[in-house]
């Protein structure tokens, strides 16, 4: 069965330091992958989706940047943090097809101090 | 591009009464509606979905109904739980791009 992994689960960074946040996903080849963000008690927003190794969409122009190394591996990074980088990061995969379900990993809370 | 509204934002029901949660959509060539429950501090889980060649979908306590010519769809909880307490959230694709999701709502059953 697919299994997704995000890590680290929690973080605390200073304003203006770098991110990285990894994605990886098991049990498939080919997924389509997304970021999305969650400020406290508000929706989902999706910042970048990756559709192969390499290929990448933004759909919020913002400090934030993605990648793709590997075929079941997302990566979310930032040079320098702001304090309204705070929030719950969703990392998610589908199969090929944008209709086909979609699942969500753990997430990642940042607390940007 | 597509555009999701999704109302009440917040919703106290209950125990025992119906909830229901209503979307509408804006790109008529969306036809791929799913519903995601996100309890405090999880991750959003799906828990039903309808493609727009049915009208309607039930499963168990849960239902969504589809209306393709008004562009909206709704999520029908009955017999309402504790434990159903969470945010909802509705979606819609058309296949080109990815989900485009509500803002959520916010149901709290009342013991």
């Amino acid at each position: 069965s697919q299994t997704i992994h995000q890590w680290p689960a929690t973080l605390v960074q200073p304003v203006g330091s770098p991110l990285s946040l990894e994605c990886t996903v098991e049990g498939t080849s080919n997924p389509n992958l997304y970021w999305y963000r969650q400020a406290a008690g508000r929706g989902l927003q999706l910042l970048f989706y990756s559709v192969g190794i390499g290929q990448i969409s933004s759909e919020v122009p913002q400090n934030l940047s993605a990648s793709r190394p590997q075929d079941r591996q997302f990566i979310l990074s930032s040079k320098k943090l702001l304090l309204s980088d705070s929030g719950f990061y969703l990392c998610a995969w589908t199969g090929t097809g944008y209709q086909e379900t979609q699942y969500f990993g753990p997430g990642t809370r940042l607390l940007v101090l | 591009g597509e555009n999701v509204e999704q109302h009440p934002s917040t919703l106290s029901v209950q125990e025992g009464d119906s909830a229901v949660i209503k979307c509408t959509y804006s790109d008529s060539a969306s036809n791929y509606f799913p519903w995601y429950k996100q309890e405090l501090g999880k991750r959003p889980q799906l828990i039903i979905d309808i493609r727009s060649n049915v009208g309607e979908k039930k499963d168990q306590r849960i239902a969504v109904t589809l209306n393709k010519t008004a562009k909206h769809f709704s999520l029908h909880i009955t017999e309402t739980q504790p434990e159903d307490s969470a945010v909802y959230f509705c979606a819609a694709s058309s296949g080109n791009t990815p989900l485009v999701f509500g803002k959520g709502t916010r149901l709290s059953v009342i013991a």
